[in-house]
């Protein structure tokens, strides 16, 4: 059983960068046709998708976000990371990482980071 | 980017009932939905996939129908455990979006 975990500072100061990092278990980032995601939710509000990542280390972003996100893979940690550069407190959000599976759509979640920039 | 629209915002009903929610695409996303229950204070869980299929697991009181711009989501049969917010969710165009969600209380 595929599993997701977020890691990271819970606390950013404005205009710092935002990093988080998604270790995923049970299976691996370059086996199957699977992108990796980021998403997040600001509290009481709706999820917005962040970007993927392929396993080949191909990248689409949000183009809300685009120029301030980077997302990458490290493969030999079996896992992907977020970079969200010139934070300010509309990011504040919980994070998730997510796998999202043709047709299927995000079927595996992390528990989720809630990250604040105060 | 494709808005998505929900309705209810919403809604209370008691246990036993079927439960509707409306999903609607501002554009045709033919097939490409998905919904999802998000329990307080958990990761969102994928329910049904390609607006009609339940994801393995999932109990069969959960439903999903529609194609194009207009979508349906039911509970046949509200139990307290369903209590949360739901949410569609294209995925026929990047950026992917989602709809507002619904909260459903009993």
């Amino acid at each position: 059983q595929v599993q997701l975990q977020e890691s990271g500072p819970g606390l950013v100061k404005p205009s710092q960068t935002l990093s988080l990092d998604c270790t995923v278990s049970g299976g691996s980032l370059t086996r199957g046709n699977y992108y990796w995601n980021w998403l997040r939710q600001p509290a009481g509000k709706t999820l917005e998708w962040i970007g993927r990542v392929y396993s080949n280390g191909y990248t689409n972003y949000n183009p809300s976000l685009k120029s301030r996100v980077t997302i990458s893979l490290d493969t030999s940690k079996n896992q992907f990371s977020l970079r969200l550069n010139s934070v300010t407190a509309a990011d504040t959000a919980v994070y998730y990482c997510a796998r999202y599976r043709s047709s299927w759509s995000f079927d595996h979640w992390g528990q989720g980071a809630l990250v604040t920039v105060s | 980017d494709i808005q998505m629209t929900q309705s209810p915002s919403s809604l209370s009903a008691s246990v036993g009932d079927r439960v509707t929610i409306i999903c609607q695409a501002r554009q045709d996303i033919t097939y490409s939905l998905s919904w999802f229950q998000q329990l307080p204070g958990k990761a969102p869980k994928l329910l049904i996939y390609d607006a009609s299929n339940l994801e393995t697991g999932v109990p069969s009181r959960f439903s999903g129908s529609g194609s194009g711009t207009d979508f349906t989501f039911s509970i046949n049969g509200l139990r307290p455990e369903d209590v949360g917010t739901y949410f569609c969710q294209q995925y026929r165009d990047l950026p992917y979006t989602f709809g507002q969600g619904t909260k459903v209380e009993t």
